[in-house]
């Protein structure tokens, strides 16, 4: 039973152009939302988070968007640059520093 | 902050053998988790420990068990080795304070089992 899902693989955009990566969860009880970033031979890095009393939350170039009726959120990079290719995680929890239940991830690949 | 340190990098067992997979968490977090990464997919949860005590466990067998120690150091151990639990080890630590926390990932540790 996969609870968070990604359903696109990879994502190719261009330089400067918006990227946009989507998460689909299934359990209504989830109240927090990460996405990490991941390169190969590191561990995921932290991007941003929203708690699920929101809707939105920036932070620079980086949006994630809340959409808690249709259980789905997203990630939007804007303005993309070639040093965000890598692979993209969302995760979920039930409580705040709980366990996290990932996605399968989306390789994002920004060409110049 | 001095981040979070796994050790080995890499290593290869043999199938029934036995490993212990070493994690040095960030100073002052008081919580670790271990993720299993298979090829191709995202972490899955493995165990939690809270002040030195089980605090959570996934969906995985009793061979895969842990231990946290005082100084924010952990282990996790698998016995009996199987071909499938080749993967990316991944440790997390995070730091609950009020409504506050995050995770800090380690670089992973490379199990091959042949």
């Amino acid at each position: 039973d996969q609870q968070v899902k990604q359903n696109s693989p990879s994502l190719s955009v261009q330089e400067g152009r918006i990227s946009i990566l989507n998460c689909d969860y299934t359990n209504s009880m989830f109240d927090y939302f990460l996405w990490y970033k991941k390169y190969p031979a590191e561990g995921p890095t932290f991007l941003i988070s929203i708690s699920s009393i929101k809707d939105k939350n920036e932070d620079g170039r980086f949006t994630v968007f809340l959409n808690k009726s249709a259980k789905h959120l997203s990630l939007h990079i804007v303005p993309s640059q070639p040093g965000d290719s890598a692979v993209y995680f969302c995760a979920a929890s039930v409580t705040r520093g709980g366990k996290l239940i990932f996605g399968q991830g989306t390789e994002l690949s920004v060409k110049p | 902050e001095t981040g979070v340190t796994q050790s080995p990098t890499h290593l290869i067992k043999t199938r029934g053998q036995q490993v212990t997979l070493r994690c040095s968490s960030q100073s002052g977090h008081n919580t670790v988790s271990w993720y299993q990464q298979a090829l191709g997919q995202g972490p899955q949860f493995i165990f939690q420990y809270y002040r030195e005590e089980e605090n959570g466990r996934g969906n995985f067998p009793p061979r895969f068990s842990g231990l946290q120690f005082p100084n924010y150091s952990s282990e996790l151990n698998v016995n009996a080795l199987e071909l499938d639990d080749s993967a990316l080890y991944l440790c997390a630590s995070s730091y609950r304070r009020d409504n506050n926390y995050g995770y800090t990932f380690g670089s992973g540790t490379r199990l091959t089992v042949v």
